[in-house]
């Protein structure tokens, strides 16, 4: 089945302690992203990834890092969790051309609800 | 910088009546654009995309979209709503010069009474 992978769905750890949320692919998708979701604030885009050892920052990039070695592998590292990130997180993967841009659309993971205290 | 603004926060509407949510986006230029809806608990899901062609798209579950480029609109309808269509609805957009970027809207939260 095509589908984005995430764990953990649920997180709660505590400030400070380093985390990784893992994110894996099997639909051979070249572009991957991680969104946070917040209410009244829609998702706003972390981190990018156009193909393998090529990545950007998103609108909403401090405190995360993220890295892309292998093409179905896009973990989301947060070093030093706060407060302020705690959020639920998709990450995302798509097709993705020159030409025709996201015309397929994102499929989504399920996502991780991360809660830091 | 490009936005994408959802007009409605919260609606609701008893089963069989219609639906109309509204979305607008400002990039002059190529787009391609997405309704997405997100159920409780659960992740997004794609309900139609509009990339070129026919401005009227139709998607899964009865919903249909309507891209209007002289307005920047892409509204989302659906002429006669259930109470599983209970949801919170994302309008997302993809403009030419954002590589694989989507911007979302704030999101529409969908209510049905039965």
């Amino acid at each position: 089945e095509a589908q984005v992978t995430q764990n953990p769905r649920y997180l709660i750890t505590v400030t400070g302690k380093k985390l990784t949320v893992t994110c894996s692919q099997n639909m051979n998708h070249e572009y991957m992203s991680w969104y946070r979701q917040d209410p009244g604030l829609g998702l706003r885009q972390i981190y990018y990834s156009m193909n393998v050892e090529v990545t950007d920052k998103g609108d909403v990039p401090e405190g995360y890092k993220v890295s892309r070695k292998e093409k179905r592998n896009f973990p989301l590292i947060l070093e030093s969790p706060s407060p302020n990130q705690t959020s639920l997180y998709f990450c995302a993967s798509s097709f993705y051309s020159l030409d025709r841009g996201l015309g397929y659309g994102y499929t989504f993971g399920s996502g991780t609800r991360l809660t830091v205290v | 910088a490009q936005s994408v603004s959802q007009h409605n926060h919260h609606v609701i509407l008893s089963e069989a009546a219609s639906l109309e949510l509204g979305c607008n986006y400002s990039y002059g230029g190529t787009v391609n654009l997405f309704w997405y809806v997100q159920y409780p608990g659960q992740h997004l899901q794609l309900l139609l995309k509009y990339f070129s062609g026919d401005p009227l798209v139709k998607g899964i579950k009865g919903f249909e979209a309507e891209f209007i480029k002289s307005k920047f609109s892409f509204n989302l309808r659906k002429p006669s709503v259930q109470w599983s269509d209970t949801a919170e609805y994302f309008c997302a957009v993809n403009a030419e010069n954002q590589g694989g970027k989507l911007i979302f809207g704030q999101g529409t939260e969908l209510s049905v009474k039965p």
